[in-house]
């Protein structure tokens, strides 16, 4: 899950297992989210999204899914592999979340294992 | 196209130095905004722009200045660097539109900034 503190979470897996990666969101308005993976020395990139009115988006080798009830956000990569070792964070977006809307996670740090 | 590009990447000033730094994206964005990023914290909207002329301020704004005189171009200036201001600027671009869909934000490489 998300960092609350000055460490990143961090989940080790295993190459070609599947990995799953949580985020708790703390607006119940948040109408959009957004999955970012960012590797070391490089600036965040957009992996996927998903609507509220959705529980479930799929991408390439990764899906997204949303509980509103719980306010819980997961990222699912399957098959995981060395490429996929960054850290990912989500972001929320509800119409008071700073001035732009988004507000970010903190991360997770996802180690592949050979 | 090269995306949203950042220089330097790297940059080291003493307290109280002045500097810019550069962000360019070649994308035709409307919307371009600068990011810190300090360890265990999420990324944070310094300030952000939605077209040339037009800037605001973000979250934590204070010791930073934004212009906007170019739709490609949105430099920020540290006016008296401190200490605090040590940290990983990310300079991001996306389309200006209503739809959520246009939220998927392109990010340039980072500057490493340390101020001492």
């Amino acid at each position: 899950g998300e960092s609350v503190g000055l460490h990143l979470p961090t989940l080790s897996v295993q190459e070609g297992d599947n990995s799953i990666i949580n985020c708790a969101y703390s607006n119940s308005a948040s109408d959009y989210f957004i999955w970012y993976k960012q590797e070391s020395g490089k600036g965040p990139q957009f992996i996927i999204d998903i609507r509220s009115n959705m529980d479930k988006r799929q991408g390439q080798r990764v899906t997204v899914l949303l509980n509103k009830t719980v306010k819980h956000l997961s990222l699912q990569i399957a098959a995981t592999q060395p490429g996929d070792s960054a850290v990912y964070f989500c972001a929320e977006i509800h119409s008071g979340g700073g001035a732009d809307g988004l507000t970010f996670g903190k991360g997770t740090h996802l180690i592949i294992q050979p | 196209n090269a995306g949203v590009t950042q220089t330097p990447k790297f940059q080291v000033l003493k307290t109280g130095q002045s500097m810019t730094l550069q962000c360019a994206q070649d994308m035709n964005h409307e919307y371009m905004s600068w990011y810190r990023q300090d360890p265990g914290m999420g990324l944070r909207l310094i300030h952000y722009s939605v077209g040339a002329g037009i800037t605001d301020q973000g979250e934590v704004p204070n010791g930073y200045n934004v212009s906007r005189s170019t739709t490609e171009d949105f430099p920020l200036r540290l006016l008296s660097a401190a200490p605090s201001q040590t940290s990983v600027y990310f300079c991001a671009s996306r389309r200006m539109t209503m739809a959520r869909s246009s939220y998927e934000q392109y990010f340039g490489p980072g500057t490493r900034l340390t101020v001492t």
